[in-house]
């Protein structure tokens, strides 16, 4: 595609519901990164794939966070048991291996 | 651990002035350094990319720097305009690990 794209933009859940969100990356691109973003903050990494599988994942914060890349394409960042605490925008942003970074618009997770 | 912090937080001028921003890390092993721009509520948009072996890029009024070996970058903007105003965010990606670690960006606002 022309650019990264993220589904849903907006997602309003419950605590304890679970939580998928995808990231189409540009076409071609190896490398697949997740960020959380909070107000006022800098993005944060959670995960970084090259290729299907997570070269560095040590940026989720526990085990209720999961991702997946299993064609090498397509990412989908998975959240089960949500919290309170989860509520920011997860961004989702590819490469042509460590070359510039593209971003998409981002999925604002909002958890009541 | 990586770390990045952006100086000043917030930054106010009036159209026209010339500007910068600044950046600064602690681990000099990066692979490169990127610029964003992030509109209220929107992705980021990727401004200027510098390899490491690089001293500078230019696009258009952006011009954007780096030492390496003091672990600093500066944006440089010229003859700013209303439409500059955004939160510029700074990333490096590391040499070994190549994940981006950002700053908590600058807020400018260029008054009309």
């Amino acid at each position: 595609g022309a650019g990264v794209s993220q589904t849903p933009s907006n997602k309003v859940t419950e605590k304890g519901k679970y939580v998928e969100l995808r990231c189409d990356p540009i076409s071609g691109h190896t490398a697949l990164y997740w960020y959380r973003q909070s107000l006022g903050q800098g993005p944060e990494f959670l995960i970084y794939f090259q290729g299907t599988g997570a070269a560095d994942d040590s940026g989720l914060p526990n085990d209720r966070f999961f991702a997946v890349r299993p064609e090498g394409s397509v990412s989908t960042l998975k959240i089960q048991r949500t919290e309170r605490g989860d509520s920011a925008v997860y961004l989702c942003a590819s490469s042509l291996g460590v070359g510039e970074l593209f971003f998409g618009e981002g999925s604002r997770l909002t958890v009541l | 651990k990586q770390e990045v912090t952006q100086i000043p937080a917030a930054l106010s001028v009036p159209e026209g002035e010339n500007l910068v921003l600044n950046c600064s890390f602690t681990d000099s092993a990066i692979y490169n350094l990127q610029w964003f721009r992030q509109d209220p509520g929107k992705g980021l948009t990727s401004l200027l990319l510098i390899q490491s072996s690089q001293r500078e890029q230019t696009s258009g009024r952006l011009n954007a720097s780096l030492d390496k070996s003091s672990g600093r970058s500066t944006l440089y903007i010229a003859a700013s305009q209303p439409g500059d105003s955004a939160t510029y965010l700074c990333a490096v990606r590391g040499g070994s690990n190549y994940k981006l670690t950002f700053g908590k960006g600058t807020l400018l606002t260029v008054n009309p």
